[in-house]
């Protein structure tokens, strides 16, 4: 098992840019979420998905949309990259069914100049 | 709201002391809360999990009590090892909501030799 894999590991784009953040999991996991990682702020919940065809907003959604694309797969974009949205980004997945300890990906470390 | 707190001051101990990190949190009472250790460019990995009706629970050299009158909990580390260094996050679940957390901001261990 990979676990939860995470691309690209770093990026760095230019303001007003777009981009999509790829996430996997292959755990067979019902849910997945997105969080951005800030020095001092801890870990802050962009998006999630409770399940297979089902996305919500977390603490900080603005700026980002996010695709279950299947029960693999749950995508971060970026439509209009801003300085603001320059973090380290990490997906996690649950098994869910009472299981709630989340595993986490490696992290996508993206610079917005 | 809810509020997250642990020392944010770093936590320098010598080989073999035990290691004993805070985590509270106020405006609300959580059904569980987790324990997490994150390593330098590396995502969160999971330790520990406690309930509300466990006042205590170990794993090998780890230890987390749970005190919601206190509306606290403690991270143990026992016979602390320089690998033991890294950064420790606790997270109680978002409004008793599944398995959406709120992390606190972590708090860095450094084991010296």
């Amino acid at each position: 098992n990979a676990g939860v894999t995470q691309t690209p590991k770093f990026q760095v784009l230019k303001t007003g840019q777009s981009m999509t953040l790829q996430c996997a999991q292959d755990m067979n996991h019902n849910s997945m979420y997105w969080y951005r990682q800030d020095p001092g702020m801890g870990l802050r919940l962009i998006y999630y998905s409770a399940s297979e065809g089902t996305t919500d907003k977390g603490e900080v959604p603005n700026g980002y949309n996010v695709s279950r694309l299947n029960k693999r797969e749950f995508s971060l974009r970026l439509e209009s990259a801003a300085p603001s949205q320059t973090s380290v980004y990490f997906c996690a997945s649950i098994p869910g069914q009472g299981s709630y300890e989340q595993y986490f990906g490696p992290g996508t470390r993206l610079t917005v100049t | 709201s809810q509020k997250i707190e642990q020392n944010s001051e770093a936590l320098n101990i010598q080989e073999g002391k035990t290691a004993t990190l805070t985590c509270n949190y106020t405006n609300y009472s959580p059904a569980y809360l987790q324990w997490y250790r994150q390593d330098p460019g590396r995502g969160p990995v999971f330790l520990l999990l406690i309930r509300e009706n466990e006042k205590e629970k170990r794993k090998e050299r780890l230890k987390v009590t749970f005190d919601t009158t206190l509306k606290q909990s403690l991270f143990h580390i026992t016979a602390s090892q320089p690998a033991d260094s890294a950064t420790y996050l606790c997270a109680p679940p978002i409004y008793n909501q599944g398995g959406k957390l709120i992390f606190g901001q972590g708090t860095e261990l450094s084991v010296k030799p």
